[in-house]
Formats: structure tokens, sequence, C-alpha cells
């Protein structure tokens, strides 16, 4: 069936450094791509929207420039945090949106020492 | 911000019906009424999802109010395997209408022995 394949599962890095993490949608095309942030005992909380081929539209007080979002096919959006910080310390999800339904990856914990 | 309201925690006897519920009083016509859950540090997980008829699967129940201000989601005979953050969203059903899966709270359900 559908799934969205997000890696990696954990990431540890150094201040400063930049971290990439890709999410594949597996037995269908996710023409709509949403990256999400969720930090300890809070909700989901939406970043970003991003479709196959256009840029990605931010919600409001998410830099742009320090989550760069790529969404070059139908079955592959990355997220890059670019000089990360302790503070981008935090769990990131996508999900994957066909026409119809969301398929969320499993997530990646991010850990900036 | 979030469309619905849910109680913050519930619990349920291990084998018992959970029912919990979710207030979307502001809901559009053309909303869906969804449903995931979360269990810690994983990503969101489908339940099920409807507009305004009941709607059944193999997880769960969907009953929504004839006004669609409110809808309650049935686990039919919990297990301790249920334990999560369930969490109920309006949205269109395609995002080509703008839908996004806005996050609330959710409810966190403890299933007991």
């Amino acid at each position: 069936g559908a799934v969205v394949s997000q890696h990696p599962s954990w990431v540890i890095c150094k201040s400063g450094t930049s971290v990439k993490i890709e999410c594949r949608s597996l037995d269908f095309q996710a023409t709509t791509m949403f990256w999400y942030r969720q930090f300890p005992k809070q909700s989901l909380m939406l970043m970003a929207t991003s479709n196959e081929g256009s840029k990605a539209t931010y919600e409001q007080g998410v830099e742009k420039d320090k989550f760069l979002i790529n969404h070059a096919s139908l079955t592959l959006s990355t997220l890059t945090v670019t000089s990360a910080h302790p503070e981008d310390s935090s769990f990131y999800i996508c999900s994957g949106q066909s026409n119809t339904e969301a398929f969320f990856g499993q997530g990646t914990r991010l850990t900036v020492v | 911000d979030a469309k619905t309201t849910q109680p913050p925690s519930m619990d349920c006897a291990e084998g018992r019906a959970a029912n919990l519920p979710c207030n979307h009083s502001t809901i559009s016509g053309n909303e869906y009424v969804y449903w995931y859950r979360q269990i810690h540090s994983q990503g969101p997980q489908y339940i099920i999802h409807g507009l305004k008829n009941n709607e059944t699967n193999e997880m769960a129940s969907l009953i929504i109010t004839e006004d669609r201000k409110s809808s309650t989601l049935i686990l039919p005979h919990a297990t301790l395997r249920d334990t999560a953050v369930y969490y109920c969203i309006v949205s269109p059903l395609s995002y080509n209408q703008g839908g996004k899966l806005i996050f609330g709270q959710g409810t966190e359900l403890s299933v007991k022995p």
C-alpha cells in the first residue's frame, strides 16, 4: 500500500552544520508535501507546504532560508535544516498527499549539540 | 489555529469501548472530519474520515451529529496498543481546495488493564 518513507529516523549534528531529511512516497504520487515540527509534549506544527515543481509556502514565523524545502518530483521531497542550532532540535515529520488522502512519514528526531 | 476542541486526556479500560469526542462548531460545508492518532515518537496514523454520514472501518467508527458541529470516534474494543494521542481535524478532502491538516492538542487516550 501507499506509504511515505522518511529518512533518517534520527540524526545528531553539531551546531552550525546542515542536515537533510528525505521523504519518499511509495506506491503513490505526492502532489503536495507537508512538513511538520513537533516539540516534546506538544502537537504537530505545520511548517510549510510544497507542491511538486514549485516553491514551498511557509507558515507564519517559519524562516524559509533556514528550512529549505525541495519537491523536485512527485515521489521525493527534502527538508534541509541549515546552520542548525540546539533550538532546532525537534521531531520533524513529513506528509505526502494525493488528491484525497495524506500519508505520514515516521518522523526524524533531530538533536543539535 | 485548529478548528477543533477535544478533551486533553481520557482513560479507558481494556476491552471496553473508547468514545472520543470532538467539537468543530465552525466546520464548513466542504470540510471533512478526519481522525488520526500518534503513538509516542511515531508519525500520525490515519484512522477514519467522514463528511456527514456515520462511517465504520476495521479500526473504528465515526459518528457525526446531524448539524456536523461535533463528532465521536469509537474504538469498539480498546486494547493497550490503542494508547496514543488522538487528533480530530477538519479539512477539505482535496488539498487542491487549500486543505491542510492543522493539528490541535488532541486527546491522550490511556487504555488500562
